[in-house]
């Protein structure tokens, strides 16, 4: 069983919701990411939180709005998607934030579709 | 800038074959770690090896062996005898440690494997 949990594993919202994906993990990693990936593509990096602030955001779009409330818990906010945001999302950690010590843990993901 | 390349997009092989996934990879940095994930169609990327920059060593693990050449810039995974379970998307990635504030995955293309009784 993965270690980085994610919840839900499915969702599916119109384009005038607001919803949230949450991801939690209990390893004490300091370092939580973001990634989106799409049917049949590699992972890509939306965010990283290091030591609970934000220190990468890939120019991702306001829409997503992401929250690391402590250093177990991050958040990813969703409003106004479109249905081209339909992804899976996953949620990594890791030890720390750089230097590359360490692999990234991943959760399963939370399948997003939008309408 | 850091690059991540599998070329093979789809392999299948019968089951008790061998298999090598290839993966080049780019970076002008010095320090650099690679790695190789394992995504089942349940959607998890599984962690299955890290390789530092400074180290040249194969490395095997049961079914599972590894070919780092640096002189290269590859990183080839080999399954050998393999099983219907090994079926998957297989991604190399390079984690480059000289940013500001945090690391970097970057993802190669993956190679999806399926392998068929």
């Amino acid at each position: 069983d993965t270690e980085v949990t994610q919840t839900p594993k499915h969702l599916v919202m119109g384009m005038t919701n607001k919803k949230s994906l949450k991801c939690e993990q209990h390893m004490g990693h300091r370092a939580m990411y973001w990634y989106k990936q799409k049917a049949k593509k590699p992972p890509e990096l939306m965010f990283v939180y290091s030591y609970e602030k934000l220190s990468i955001n890939e120019s991702v779009p306001s829409r997503f709005s992401p929250e690391c409330p402590n250093s177990s818990l991050l958040n990813l906010h969703l409003h106004a998607l479109q249905p081209e945001d339909s992804a899976l999302y996953l949620c990594a950690s890791s030890h720390h934030p750089r230097g590359g010590t360490g692999e990234l843990f991943f959760g399963e993901g939370s399948r997003l579709t939008v309408l | 800038a850091q690059k991540v390349t599998q070329a093979q997009t789809e392999i299948s092989v019968v089951e008790k074959e061998d298999v090598t996934l290839d993966c080049v990879y780019e970076t002008r940095d010095t320090t650099y770690y690679l790695f190789w994930y394992k995504q089942p169609p349940s959607g998890e990327l599984v962690f299955l090896i890290r390789r530092n920059s400074f180290d040249e060593q194969n490395e095997i693990s049961g079914r599972y062996s590894w070919n780092f050449q640096k002189s290269t810039s590859s990183f080839n995974f080999t399954i050998t005898a393999s099983q219907v379970v090994d079926s998957a998307v297989y991604f190399c990635a390079l984690l480059y440690a000289d940013t500001g504030t945090a690391s970097k995955l970057t993802f190669g293309t993956g190679t999806r494997l399926q392998v068929t009784l």
